[in-house]
């Protein structure tokens, strides 16, 4: 049950664009995404609640289709601060505060 | 503005050792929860309380319990450790329950 993400990891370039995906196999109600640097806690960057709706917080957005059971984070414009990995944990339609998170995919941003 | 405080920072502990995380905010949120982190494994949950006075099991309860203090605490114990209870262990709280949580900076414990 634990959402798949892709890619497991990314390099880009300073300016670059990247997408990571999540996936689940189940109905969701509600998508996290979550970005941890090495050696520190995760960080909350936005949450998306059934409905489709797509969301924003700087040059990171997100979307989530929730017929698909999938979410995709889009970082435009990449700055060497979004190095680190980044997890989703999804929320199903019966215990949406019981997370269940993917195994992570790690970005570098180089100069 | 300390946000979520876990003590201790690291730990080593024999296998069969008992042990208390501690997990305290200060942001007045209501629900509180106990992730743990391995390798290539993502966050799983241990347990989690939707509020002051309850607390109810995640994907890993087993070899763990839970005590929430009060609305601030909330406390992991290992009543026998083992080597596979070796992880880093995470405390977050959020204001509703799972609803943009914020994390500790984590414990990272070694079972031997």
């Amino acid at each position: 049950q634990q959402p798949v993400q892709s890619p497991q990891a990314v390099i880009l370039r300073e300016g670059e664009d990247a997408v990571i995906n999540c996936s689940s196999s189940k109905a969701l109600y509600s998508v996290h995404w979550y970005r941890q640097k090495h050696g520190e806690a995760p960080v909350f960057l936005m949450i998306l609640l059934k409905g489709g709706e797509q969301k924003g917080h700087e040059k990171i957005s997100a979307s989530f289709n929730e017929k698909k059971q999938q979410s995709s984070l889009y970082l435009t414009a990449s700055q060497l601060s979004y190095s680190g990995t980044y997890f989703c944990g999804t929320g199903g339609m019966d215990s949406s505060y019981k997370l269940i998170f993917g195994s992570g995919t790690r970005l570098l941003v180089r100069p | 503005n300390a946000g979520v405080t876990q003590t201790p920072k690291f730990q080593v502990l024999k296998t069969g050792q008992s042990m208390t995380l501690q997990c305290a905010q200060d942001m007045n949120h209501n629900s509180m929860y106990w992730y743990r982190q391995d390798p290539g494994m993502g966050l799983r949950l241990i347990y989690y309380s939707a509020s002051e006075g309850t607390t109810d099991k995640g994907e890993v309860p087993n070899g763990y319990n839970v005590s929430r203090l009060n609305k601030r605490e909330f406390s992991l114990r290992l009543e026998s450790a083992a080597p596979s209870q070796t992880s880093v262990y995470f405390c977050a709280s959020s204001e509703v329950l799972g609803y943009g949580y914020t994390f500790g900076s984590g414990t990272r414990l070694t079972v031997v």
